[in-house]
């Protein structure tokens, strides 16, 4: 099976920063890969599919990039309500596997 | 408006059995492929089952055998049967649509969450 492995685990960060976290996956996946947003206590929300096409409604202050096996979720400008776990995941087969998460704190 | 509502939140022995129901509303059921998706209390996603729109189906390797995924187009609701419990299926459990009607799309709709509980 596909493994896939996000870095960091968590980060902190200020408000305004540049904000990246990466995405690995051990065999290529072409672009098939999804970030969500789960902020605390609720629901997972999908930010980002196809590596770089942002779901709609999401701030453009995200964005995803990447293709094959490396992939980044990059937020420009970090803001307080960014607060949250974000899961990267792969949906090119079974299992469609998720990474296992970055926190993000302010 | 797209809503997905989970039900069947209970406590049961190790060793039980659970049925999950996730009722959909506000698009074509039938058309879409449905995902279930669980977290364990304080720990990240994991990907458990999906049936596509025509009733195939995929489980995780750590629930082959004990759950079943099932659709009811006509009641645009999805089903989880969950036997032989084991205290590491503890969590909430999302259903999830996929973006299409295969099983190779983004989730993007979740359901609110249903907490399932295995203990003595």
């Amino acid at each position: 099976d596909i493994q896939m492995t996000q870095s960091p685990s968590s980060l902190s960060a200020s408000v305004g920063d540049r904000v990246t976290i990466t995405c690995r996956a051990s065999q290529g996946i072409f672009n098939y890969l999804a970030w969500y947003q789960q902020k605390p206590g609720k629901v997972p929300k999908l930010l980002i599919y196809a590596a770089s096409t942002l779901q709609s409604g999401v701030p453009s202050r995200f964005s995803g990039s990447g293709s094959g096996t490396d992939f980044t979720l990059t937020i420009s400008s970090l803001q307080p309500e960014d607060v949250a776990t974000y899961y990267c995941q792969k949906y090119n087969s079974a299992p469609r596997t998720f990474g296992h998460g970055t926190k993000v704190e302010i | 408006e797209v809503q997905l509502v989970e039900s069947g939140e209970g406590l049961v022995q190790p060793g039980g059995s659970l049925r999950l129901s996730c009722t959909a509303s506000g698009f074509t059921f039938s058309n879409y492929a449905m995902h279930w998706v669980r977290q364990a209390p304080g720990k990240g996603l994991e990907y458990v089952s999906a049936v596509n729109h025509n009733g195939g189906t995929y489980y995780v390797d750590s629930v082959k055998g004990r759950f079943t995924i099932s659709r009811d187009n006509s009641k645009n609701t999805l089903f989880l049967q969950m036997g032989s419990l084991r205290t590491e299926d503890m969590g909430v459990y999302y259903c999830a649509r996929g973006s299409d009607s295969g099983g190779n799309a983004p989730l993007d709709y979740w359901g609110q969450g249903t907490l399932v509980t295995v203990s003595s």
